[in-house]
């Protein structure tokens, strides 16, 4: 069964340091997410992504974030600025169409990238 | 504003034992409502949904949920625990009018032989 992939599974970063997750999606599909997971806290969603531009961003995802598409198969985030309290796993996740709620469409979620900021 | 509670951190059952993990929600339609399983070192992975119809829905791994309204409860049920079964299990809301998935903080689900 496809995957979403990301890469790296840790990655480790001191405060003020630029970081890029990495994702590849399923290959057929369109839709493209980042959810976080701090330690011990909810998995929360900060962006979702569609024909190149952002569809919706939750408060969480200020300037200092940024999501990107650079070839047909990736689709990274990008911390401009890392802080302490941005540690947490990073999700991605992809769906095949945008209607993820009616079971057309479910999410996938790739396995999370650790990002640990000292 | 939409939001997902799951009462319970942690929970420990014995293989063979049945087991109902708690979820309760709060949003002021019908929601969409998903569970959602992580094992160890592994991605999110879709157990069941729910989005209207027969509010009791299978899953996979013999996994069963109930949406009752009038309690505001989607709880995850399997009536007979395998050792495979221990992961952390997270339940999710969603509407009809945004991408995004509201996560409860998750039950970790221990399982003793």
């Amino acid at each position: 069964e496809p995957e979403v992939t990301q890469t790296p599974s840790h990655q480790v970063t001191q405060m003020g340091q630029e970081v890029i997750l990495r994702c590849v999606p399923i290959s057929n599909h369109l839709y493209f997410y980042w959810y976080r997971q701090i330690l011990g806290q909810k998995v929360e969603f900060l962006v979702s992504f569609y024909n190149n531009e952002i569809s919706e961003k939750s408060e969480i995802f200020d300037d200092q974030f940024s999501v990107e598409r650079p070839d047909g198969s990736n689709f990274t985030l990008k911390i401009r600025s890392t802080k302490l309290e941005d540690s947490a796993m990073y999700f991605c996740a992809s769906s095949e169409g945008g209607d993820i709620f009616r079971g057309n469409s479910p999410l996938h979620f790739g396995n999370g990238t650790r990002l640990t900021v000292t | 504003a939409q939001s997902v509670t799951q009462p319970d951190i942690h929970i420990t059952v014995s293989e063979g034992a049945s087991l109902e993990l708690r979820c309760n929600y709060s949003y002021g339609a019908t929601p969409y409502l998903f569970w959602y399983v992580q094992s160890p070192g592994q991605g999110l992975q879709l157990l069941l949904k729910y989005f209207s119809g027969d509010t009791l829905v299978q899953g996979i791994k013999g996994f069963e949920a109930e949406f009752k309204r009038s309690q505001s409860s989607f709880n995850l049920r399997k009536p007979s625990v395998h050792w495979s079964d221990a992961a952390e299990y997270f339940c999710a809301v969603g509407t009809y009018n945004t991408d995004k998935l509201i996560f409860g903080t998750g039950t970790r689900l221990q399982v003793f032989p």
